[in-house]
């Protein structure tokens, strides 16, 4: 199959720093992706990794090693509203695959 | 559009009913998917559609489920005769299809809220 393990849940203080770890199988990997989900909304895209390596974006960054099947989401200087669901997706081919995502709680 | 498009937004319906739900994705979007997720759950792939025909429909639950896709553009998910426990919100997410990553990041609508009662 095409596995994509996150953690279910992980609990953080604001102002500080939370990994979320996602694991998949690599067989036809072709690009990975994490969405990021509020309560009551779609999600919306947060990262993209296709080579490996880390890439950041602000607060966030995400990190690739395709050998390992490997990803993690870094989030610093926590706050409040980072409050969500934290979705991996894989692209298999052509087609992208979600994790069953990791709620995240931000507690002050 | 400028963005993905589901309708209804809520839908409350009695046991043993069918229920359509649409989908019309961003223009220009050859790839199109339907997910459902329960209250606190992940997102649970049902059906892919790649242009008008569907290669991957695996997540289909049972054959009370089935959907389509016209003109390359809308999709209607049908469930038969509905249980409670197809009560979730139903999301609809389009890509423009192709590799890399502006042709396969999915934009999701607000999704269908079915309540089975």
């Amino acid at each position: 199959g095409q596995n994509i393990d996150q953690p279910t849940e992980m609990t953080a203080t604001e102002g500080a720093i939370v990994q979320i770890n996602c694991t998949y199988q690599t067989s036809g990997f072709n690009g990975l992706f994490w969405y990021q989900q509020h309560a009551g909304e779609a999600p919306t895209f947060l990262s993209y990794n296709v080579l490996d390596g880390l890439e950041e974006k602000g607060r966030f960054s995400s990190f690739l090693s395709r050998s390992k099947g490997y990803s993690y989401l870094l989030l610093k200087e926590l706050q409040m509203k980072d409050s969500a669901s934290y979705l991996c997706a894989v692209v298999y081919g052509n087609k992208l695959v979600f994790g069953a995502g990791t709620i995240l709680r931000v507690k002050s | 559009g400028a963005g993905v498009s589901q309708s209804p937004s809520n839908k409350v319906t009695e046991k043993g009913k069918d229920v359509e739900l649409r989908c019309d994705p961003i223009s220009g979007h050859t790839a199109l998917y339907w997910y459902r997720q329960s209250l606190g759950q992940g997102l649970e792939f049902l059906i892919y559609f790649q242009g008008n025909s569907a290669p991957d429909k695996s997540g289909l639950p049972s054959d009370r489920f089935s959907a389509e896709r016209t003109g390359g553009s809308v999709s209607t998910l049908t469930i038969q005769r509905t249980q409670q426990e197809d009560s979730a919100v139903y999301l609809c997410a389009s890509s423009l299809g192709g590799t890399g990553r502006v042709n396969t990041e999915a934009f999701f609508g607000q999704g269908t809220r079915l309540t089975v009662v």
